[in-house]
């Protein structure tokens, strides 16, 4: 059964206060690592796909990177405005289907 | 707006009831997803339709039911309804090219 696990499940920085959001997941062939933002009683928002280990993707304070067992989404100098649940996700191989399988997400707080 | 459309935003219904959720994938998309997402279990995939046709199911309750329609909205049919069916309902959507997952707004479903 594939799993995904985000750690830690909240944190509070202060504003410019550099940090890390881990996801180990398990699969039986990955067929892509997703992240996620999600506002307060709103959808999920696409931030990041990654394929292999060893990829990494940019977007503006955002990075995510990919090994053979976890995912780090890094945020570098973050805004009151990062504050959101980042949520990670992955897609399997195998069958028809290809719905998603979520972590539980990270909580994070940045204090002005 | 992320094109996917959901309605309604916000549903209220007693125990026993049974309620439909409603989504428009964006333009061009075949596949629609469903999602439950409540507080202690995160988002857990339900039901994914391709072109009108049930592809795949995930954690589906038997008294809950979807469709695709040849128009390719999709209905998220929730029958004898339990208070702990109190949720919110994400659909999802995805192009023919495997791109990324779009989500939309939500159905925010209370019980009492």
């Amino acid at each position: 059964e594939d799993q995904v696990t985000q750690s830690p499940e909240a944190l509070r920085l202060q504003e410019g206060e550099s940090s890390s959001l881990n996801c180990s997941y398990t699969v039986s062939g990955l067929r892509g690592l997703f992240w996620y933002r999600q506002d307060p009683g709103k959808g999920p928002e696409f931030l990041f796909t990654l394929y292999s280990a060893g990829e990494e993707k940019e977007k503006e304070r955002l990075k995510a990177t990919l090994t053979k067992k976890e995912s780090f989404l890094h945020i570098t100098a973050p805004k009151p405005e990062d504050s959101a649940t980042y949520l990670c996700a992955v897609r399997a191989k195998g069958g028809g289907a290809d719905g998603l399988t979520f972590g539980k997400g990270t909580h994070l707080i940045i204090q002005p | 707006d992320s094109g996917v459309t959901q309605t309604p935003k916000h549903l209220i219904t007693a125990t026993g009831q049974r309620v439909t959720l409603r989504c428009s994938p964006r333009s061009g998309d075949l596949s629609v997803y469903w999602y439950q997402q409540s507080l202690d279990q995160g988002l857990q995939f339900l039901i994914q339709y391709y072109n009108g046709e049930e592809r795949a199911k995930g954690n589906i309750l038997e008294r809950f039911s979807a469709q695709q329609f040849p128009d390719l909205h999709s209905e998220l049919n929730l029958s004898s309804l339990e208070l702990g069916d109190s949720a919110l309902y994400f659909c999802a959507s995805r192009d023919s090219a495997g791109g990324g997952y779009t989500f939309g707004s939500g159905t925010r479903l209370t019980v009492v």
